[in-house]
């Protein structure tokens, strides 16, 4: 099946400073990528929707100031956390959707960041 | 919000079928059912999907009513490693996830 990875698998990083995770489609090639968020004992809550080559469209509430997507290829994504505080603690995990293809979106394993 | 309800959770004893309901009573004639399941701490993994006909694969089957307003999941022998939440979505061009179920496979 289609593999997405994530990087890093888990960051520490100081409150203020700003964290890049990077989500990459393996196998195949993903027009769009979407960026979820998970905290302790809930559901993933989408953040983002993030196509190659174009400005991201973010879900109500989210800030796209400091939530950062870029999309400049095929096969990578990245999201930036921009000022992390300690509220931003979360999993972070990205899915992408094959070009070309049906609904279906691959999940990566997921970042979890933890700020201090 | 998701478009689904499903139960919060479900046991299921280890070799047995696991059989996970779900209602999707305002589906529209479109779209898709998808499943994905997550085991703690990983990303969700997708199983299975389907729009008016049953499907199986070799991860498990899918059983949708004829008024495509539920569906159920079936893991034929569920073994403790099916231990997860189980997502049942209704496809909006972007996955939604409800709360799911939580299947505890015991044994």
């Amino acid at each position: 099946g289609a593999v997405v990875s994530q990087h890093p698998s888990r960051v520490i990083c100081k409150s203020g400073t700003s964290v890049k995770i990077e989500c990459r489609s393996l196998d195949f090639q993903a027009t769009t990528m979407f960026w979820y968020r998970q905290f302790p004992k809930q559901s993933l809550m989408l953040m983002a929707t993030s196509n190659e080559g174009s400005k991201a469209t973010y879900e109500q509430g989210v800030e796209k100031d400091k939530f950062l997507i870029n999309h400049a290829s095929l096969t990578l994504s990245t999201l930036t956390v921009t000022s992390a505080h300690p509220e931003d603690s979360s999993f972070y995990i990205c899915s992408a959707r094959e070009s070309g293809g049906i609904e279906t979106q691959y999940f990566g394993p997921g970042t979890r960041l933890l700020v201090l | 919000d998701a478009k689904t309800t499903q139960p919060p959770s479900m046991d299921c004893a280890e070799g047995r079928a696991a059989n996970l309901p779900c209602n999707h009573s305002t589906i529209s004639g479109n779209e898709y059912v998808y499943w994905y399941r997550q085991i703690h701490s990983q990303g969700p993994q997708y199983i299975i999907h389907g729009l008016k006909n049953n499907e199986t694969n070799e991860m498990a089957s899918l059983i949708i009513t004829e008024d495509r307003k539920s569906s159920t999941l079936i893991l034929p022998h569920a073994t403790l490693r099916d231990t997860a939440v189980y997502y049942c979505i209704v496809i909006e061009g972007k996955l939604i996830f409800g709360q799911g179920t939580e299947l505890s496979v015991k044994p």
